[in-house]
């Protein structure tokens, strides 16, 4: 049973390249939601989605791009890496009623930017 | 203000010690609670949701006191294993979970 895989683990960008970080689930989750956790800023919302074609921006969506074509999957798209960037993002997911149950979380991609 | 704020710690106890951790949210629109667990460089973990009429899980004990908005998690005979950060969550009907900063707690032996 996978859950929720992100990937990659790691990434090391320059700044101005742009990459998507891939986050897969397959508990059939309609609720799936990116969010990046910084030293003393705790973990913010960036975007998220209640099901597939549907998209909503979070606290931080600058520099973000998120798109959903199916239940599945939900990645995240820098469009223009940036140093203020670097951070470690965790991919989220959970029933639409569940999210009384909370959420259950990818491993994280750990990515810096230079 | 920040919609989830809890105790800044850290907290430093001995094994067998009991510590307590408060969180207070901002809006009364609040429907679901939670504690998470975070390990160094892991992903959260759920740890309990937290009801109004208070609920245990073994050493754990979480409060909810919807008047006050606030949120407690009690861990009695601490153990090495419990250190970790831990993160106040809460949840408004139809959108996200808000986290709280957290609070790391170190037991020592």
């Amino acid at each position: 049973n996978a859950g929720v895989t992100q990937t990659p683990k790691f990434q090391v960008l320059k700044t101005g390249q742009s990459m998507t970080l891939q986050c897969a689930q397959d508990m059939n989750h309609e609720y799936m939601s990116w969010y990046r956790q910084d030293p003393g800023m705790g973990l913010r919302l960036i975007h998220y989605s209640v099901g597939a074609g549907i998209t909503d921006q979070g606290e931080v969506p600058n520099g973000y791009n998120v798109s959903r074509s199916t239940t599945e999957d939900f990645p995240l798209r820098l469009l223009s890496a940036a140093p203020s960037q670097t951070s470690v993002y965790f991919c989220a997911s959970s029933y639409i009623g569940g999210l009384k149950y909370g959420y259950t979380f990818g491993s994280g991609t750990r990515l810096t930017v230079v | 203000r920040k919609e989830v704020e809890q105790d800044p710690g850290p907290f430093n106890v001995p094994e067998g010690a009991t510590v307590a951790f408060n969180c207070t949210y901002s809006n009364s629109a609040s429907q679901s609670f939670f504690w998470y667990r975070q390990d160094c460089r892991k992903e959260p973990k759920l740890l309990m949701s937290v009801y109004s009429s208070g609920n245990e899980d073994g050493r754990f004990t979480a409060q909810l006191n919807r008047a006050s908005q606030y949120i407690s998690l009690l861990i009695r005979d601490s153990k090495l294993s419990d250190s970790a950060t831990y993160l106040c969550v809460v949840n408004q009907a139809g959108t996200a979970l808000i986290f709280g900063k957290g609070t790391t707690l170190s037991v020592s032996s």
